[in-house]
């Protein structure tokens, strides 16, 4: 039974780029969330995916857009990337469009952003 | 909007020595859930409360969620050095994402 997958693991961007990251969810699972991880901080929850629409968002900018696929997986894009972009993004996945089930939310490994 | 503190920031401790961190929403909560992250690694579920005054405990965990539902703690008994990571807890207002506290950073000195 496979857990949360993201990818790439690491990633090296320079001011004004883009990047696009990526999560399967876990085996069963239907909903992603995206979240963001300063370092010594924690996750700030970005956007929240759910029969392939974007049903909650956080306090970020239009910059960040995300996307489902039908099947379940999910891409996170950031335009015109920023020093302060720099950081742990985290993806998680739950059930049916809620992470407050009895068995929270299985985060992956994470991708590890650096913005020079 | 909601702000869900936690004390301590950070908190050492000599193995076999017990261990609390305290959670603090601004607003009341429908659930809180609390994770552990280990250095180097991902936030990874511990429980779910949901009931005013609930109590769970998980062998040396126990959690408490407050009766007005704004705070909640996380205590461990004789702490080992398995025990260390950061502690969070995620706090949910009716209908709206969960937001996570700062987390406390645990240390156990053997």
């Amino acid at each position: 039974d496979a857990g949360v997958t993201q990818s790439p693991t690491h990633l090296i961007k320079t001011r004004g780029q883009q990047v696009t990251l990526r999560c399967s969810p876990k085996s069963g699972h239907d909903t992603v969330s995206w979240y963001q991880q300063a370092l010594g901080q924690g996750p700030q929850f970005i956007f929240q995916y759910y029969e392939e629409e974007e049903r909650q968002r956080g306090n970020f900018p239009d910059r960040f857009s995300g996307h489902q696929f039908p099947n379940y997986s999910s891409e996170l894009n950031v335009n015109a990337l920023l020093l302060g972009d720099s950081a742990l993004y985290l993806c998680a996945s739950s059930l049916r469009g809620t992470s407050g089930g009895p068995s929270g939310q299985f985060f992956g490994p994470g991708t590890r952003l650096t913005v020079l | 909007g909601q702000q869900v503190m936690q004390i301590p920031q950070y908190q050492h401790v000599q193995e076999g020595e017990d261990f609390t961190t305290y959670c603090n929403s601004s607003t009341t909560l429908s659930n809180i859930q609390w994770y552990k992250q280990r250095p180097g690694g991902h936030p990874v579920f511990l429980i779910q409360l949901v009931k005013s005054g609930e109590v769970k405990k998980q062998k040396r965990l126990t959690f408490q969620f407050g009766e007005a539902k704004k705070n909640s703690s996380l205590h461990i008994t004789a702490t080992q050095t398995t025990d260390v990571g950061t502690y969070f807890c995620a706090g949910r207002n009716y209908g709206q994402n969960f937001v996570f506290g700062p987390g406390t950073r645990l240390s156990v000195l053997p």
